[in-house]
């Protein structure tokens, strides 16, 4: 069974800017939760979505937001990027909304 | 407090040694544990998942839990190179509330040759 996948791998831009992240969960998999990974922070929880539906939500800026497909593939956006977002983004998905995790290889986002 | 403590580390052992790392945590409604391994530049890669308190083995791994004490620990025997990485402890509640996981922000491990 292939594994969850984001796109893209590795991303630069530059500050007032705006990104557009994706994630493809593993197969049959209806939940997708996005991190943000710095190395002063750690994980940080974003959001998370199940069936189509945002059903948590971290303490991040409205800046960030995300939304998820019908297939269960989701995508996060963040608005006038600042130097401070520059962080691996990573997306894990499980069965529900509630079972292990499984991440994907994360999105490097570099703003200048 | 944070609710998920953990040495970051770096911690370095000679290869072959025993690796002990360890985890503590604040919230009783933490249910399961889980222990991720992270290489650099790559995402968490899954290694053990417990519910219960007592010890999983999996491999050279030792997954245990002490829900009395709210401690967790992960034992590396016969440690190689190849463990090299960052270990994230993981948690998750029980009901829904907030955030469902909660993570450690990780132990870096260097077994050297």
């Amino acid at each position: 069974k292939a594994g969850v996948t984001q796109t893209p791998r590795y991303l630069i831009k530059t500050r007032g800017q705006q990104v557009t992240l994706s994630c493809s969960p593993i197969s049959g998999h209806r939940s997708v939760s996005w991190y943000q990974q710095t190395p002063g922070q750690g994980l940080q929880f974003l959001f998370e979505y199940f069936s189509e539906t945002q059903r948590n939500k971290g303490n991040f800026p409205g800046r960030f937001s995300g939304r998820q497909f019908s297939n269960s593939r989701s995508e996060m956006n963040v608005s006038t990027l600042e130097l401070g977002d520059s962080a691996l983004y990573l997306c894990a998905s499980s069965l529900y909304s509630k079972e292990t995790q499984y991440f994907g290889p994360g999105t490097r986002l570099l703003v200048l | 407090q944070k609710e998920v403590e953990q040495d970051p580390g770096p911690l370095s052992v000679p290869e072959g040694a025993i690796v002990s790392l360890n985890c503590t945590y604040s919230n009783s409604a933490f249910q399961y544990f889980m222990w991720y391994r992270q290489y650099s530049r790559k995402g968490p890669e899954l290694l053990m998942y417990t519910y219960s308190s007592g010890n999983k083995e999996d491999g050279r791994f030792t997954a245990q839990v002490d829900k009395s004490s709210k401690y967790i620990s992960l034992f590396i025997r016969d440690s190689q190179p190849s463990d090299s990485a960052t270990y994230l402890c993981a948690m998750r509640r029980e009901y829904n509330y907030g955030q469902n996981f909660v993570f450690g922000p990780g132990t870096r491990l260097s077994v050297l040759p």
